[in-house]
């Protein structure tokens, strides 16, 4: 089993270029996250998706829109890239929420606005 | 809002000790909390969890606990190892929106 999958692992963008980070999950797990972790901060949650079909914002959710494709695939798009959204960016798994169950994390993207 | 502290300092202990990292918060009590390790250039592995009821928990080397008087978590590695350096991530789960708060992580070196 793979776990997480994300893509791409590294991304250099210029400032209002667009792009969109795939993720997908092989655990069956009900719900996804997408969070961003910067220098001397927690992990902070951008959207997630509780179940398929089904997306709620996070802590940060300005400037991203997400996509639950399907119950394996969770997208995170930036529609207009800002300098302050160069970040590491992790898309997490878990079986039913967050309730009583482990988050299954990728290896993250590095993403570098300039 | 809840918050979390963690030591930003990084955590410099020889092999063979026990390492102690400490998860503060701020607040009221989360339902449970969660400790994971990441290493560089990865996504954070899942440890141990601990309830609100629970007063300690073990996994082999291994040990949380949990004091909700001192609105505190304590993670506990026994006999170090320099394959234990990471950084160590608490987390707590809110009842209220069952979303996980994370701390920033404790940077822990193992030294031979």
């Amino acid at each position: 089993n793979a776990g997480v999958t994300q893509t791409p692992k590294f991304q250099v963008l210029k400032t209002g270029q667009s792009m969109t980070l795939q993720c997908a999950q092989d655990m069956n797990h009900n719900s996804m996250y997408w969070y961003r972790q910067d220098p001397g901060m927690g992990l902070r949650l951008i959207y997630y998706s509780a179940s398929e079909g089904t997306t709620d914002k996070g802590e940060v959710p300005n400037g991203y829109n997400v996509s639950r494709l399907n119950k394996r695939e969770f997208s995170l798009r930036l529609e207009s890239a800002a300098p302050s959204q160069t970040s590491v960016y992790f898309c997490a798994s878990s079986e039913q929420g967050a309730l009583n169950t482990e988050a299954f994390f990728g290896q993250g993207t590095r993403l570098t606005v300039v | 809002s809840q918050k979390i502290e963690q030591n930003s300092e990084a955590l410099n202990i020889q092999e063979g000790k026990t390492a102690t990292l400490t998860c503060n918060y701020t607040n009221y009590s989360p339902a449970y909390l969660q400790w994971y390790r990441q290493d560089p250039g990865r996504g954070p592995v899942f440890l141990l969890l601990i309830r609100e009821n629970e007063k300690e928990k073990r996994k082999e080397r291994l040990k949380v606990t949990f004091d909700t008087t001192l609105k505190q978590s304590l993670f506990h590695i026994t006999a170090s190892q320099p394959a234990d350096s990471a950084t160590y991530l608490c987390a707590l789960l809110m009842d209220s929106n069952y979303q996980l708060i994370w701390g920033a992580g404790t940077k822990l070196i193992i030294k031979p």
